[in-house]
């Protein structure tokens, strides 16, 4: 089994302030991926990555950048916090080639409090 | 793109009583589909996956239905303990392989004693 670590557990910024959340599993997995979770709205996909060095925009990459340093970590970077921003961000990984029916496995989250 | 609609948002019942949970997708090519349950302060677990071509899933305690002519994905908690209380999400994709899950927006469930 693997698991995936999501630091910080909580991040408490300023508004406007640039903050960065960081992702890391030991799977092995090649694809990662960033959702953001607001309450009574599912879970929505920022940004992914199919391998080491690779970046795709989701539905609500506006606002974010990510990185994909290598092929255990993941991260993701508010630009530029917003008071609307408070939510869990959540990191996944899944095994590419498999198509679509990839389990994705998901971290346990960073709560993010815009102040 | 694909459209998740996820009912009811909020359930509760007893324990011992079932509590069914629908979601309604709109792209009919979607083939791999997904229920995960989050309990409180926890992250997703994975509760099953299903393929198109299947139309009935039993899992430890509940039954997942898929109905594709009405493209509608439905999960039966059978019996259900206090255990079960947590949050619920489907989540969909396409035959293609689309890298990201469409998620439901998500449903509480509450089991009372």
């Amino acid at each position: 089994g693997g698991i995936i670590t999501q630091t910080p557990k909580f991040l408490i910024g300023q508004e406007g302030q640039k903050l960065t959340l960081k992702c890391q599993q030991n799977f092995n997995h090649d694809t990662m991926y960033w959702y953001r979770q607001d309450s009574g709205k599912g879970l929505r996909l920022i940004y992914y990555s199919i391998t080491e060095n690779d970046l795709q925009k989701g539905d609500l990459s506006e606002g974010y950048d990510a990185s994909r340093e290598k092929k255990s970590s993941f991260s993701l970077t508010v630009t530029s916090a917003q008071k609307n921003e408070m939510a869990v961000f959540l990191c996944a990984s899944s095994i590419t080639g498999t198509g679509g029916l990839a389990e994705q496995f998901f971290g346990p989250g960073t709560r993010l409090t815009v102040l | 793109g694909e459209q998740v609609e996820q009912r009811p948002p909020h359930l509760s019942v007893r324990e011992g009583d079932s509590a069914f949970i629908t979601c309604t997708y709109t792209d009919p090519n979607s083939y791999y589909f997904f229920w995960y349950k989050q309990e409180p302060g926890a992250s997703l677990q994975l509760l099953m996956k299903v393929f198109s071509s299947t139309e009935i899933n039993e899992g430890q305690g509940f039954t997942v239905l898929l109905n594709k002519k009405d493209k509608r994905l439905s999960l039966n908690l059978t019996a259900a303990h206090p255990g079960d209380s947590a949050a619920y999400f489907c989540a969909v994709s396409p035959y293609q392989g689309g890298r990201a899950l469409i998620f439901g927006t998500g449903t509480t469930v509450s089991v009372s004693p």
